[in-house]
């Protein structure tokens, strides 16, 4: 069964404190992975889109990774404005976007 | 900005009434999609339409049915409301790259 499983399920850092979220997959024909910021209550905002494996991307703090099972969303020096839901989809074969439950981060002054 | 935009925002219905979400994609987009969120959840894949034809649909009853215009907006009709129905609806466009696919804030919607 395709399937995107997204960890941790919740992150709390502090201020400054670097980490990364976890992305893994299972599907096979992937034409592409994207990383989704999702605010209370809002729609997902674009990160990236991913699609092949050894690719990065960076936008100001986030750096996004992929590798063949699984992509890696990496934050350096977080703000207390990172503090969303990070949201983690595929995209492959059928033409529809499989989404995993998301990473709930919460970043402390 | 996305360039995608919902209406109504938020809306109140009661089980077994009918409901119609509305979505202007962004311009150049000729590929919608509508999504299902529940609270705690991701979305959920419902169909997908393309130059006004429906190409793709996901796991949900034939209660839940769509259409695109020519401007390539489109609506989301949903039949017999049930009390499952309540969520975040999501409109997504993207153009035939499927490169970038830039989602709305999203229409929620109560049933009671």
């Amino acid at each position: 069964e395709d399937q995107v499983t997204q960890s941790p399920e919740a992150l709390r850092l502090q201020e400054g404190e670097s980490s990364s979220l976890n992305c893994s997959y299972t599907v096979s024909g992937l034409r592409g992975l994207f990383w989704y910021r999702q605010d209370p209550g809002k729609g997902p905002e674009f990160l990236f889109t991913l699609y092949s494996a050894g690719e990065e991307k960076e936008k100001e703090r986030l750096k996004a990774t992929l590798t063949k099972k699984e992509s890696f969303l990496h934050i350096t020096a977080p703000k207390p404005e990172d503090s969303a839901t990070y949201l983690c989809a595929v995209f492959y074969n059928t033409d529809k976007l499989i989404f995993g439950t998301g990473t709930r981060l919460q970043v402390f002054p | 900005e996305t360039g995608v935009t919902q209406s109504p925002t938020h809306l109140i219905k009661t089980r077994g009434q009918q409901v119609t979400l509305r979505c202007s994609s962004q311009s150049g987009h000729n590929t919608v999609s509508w999504y299902q969120q529940a609270l705690g959840q991701g979305p959920q894949f419902i169909f997908q339409y393309y130059r006004e034809e429906e190409n793709g649909r996901g796991n949900f009853p034939p209660r839940f049915s769509g259409l695109q215009f020519p401007n390539y907006s489109s609506e989301l009709n949903v039949n017999a409301l049930e009390l499952d129905d309540s969520a975040l609806y999501l409109c997504a466009s993207s153009s035939d790259n499927r490169n970038t696919i830039y989602f709305g804030e999203g229409s929620w919607l109560t049933v009671v």
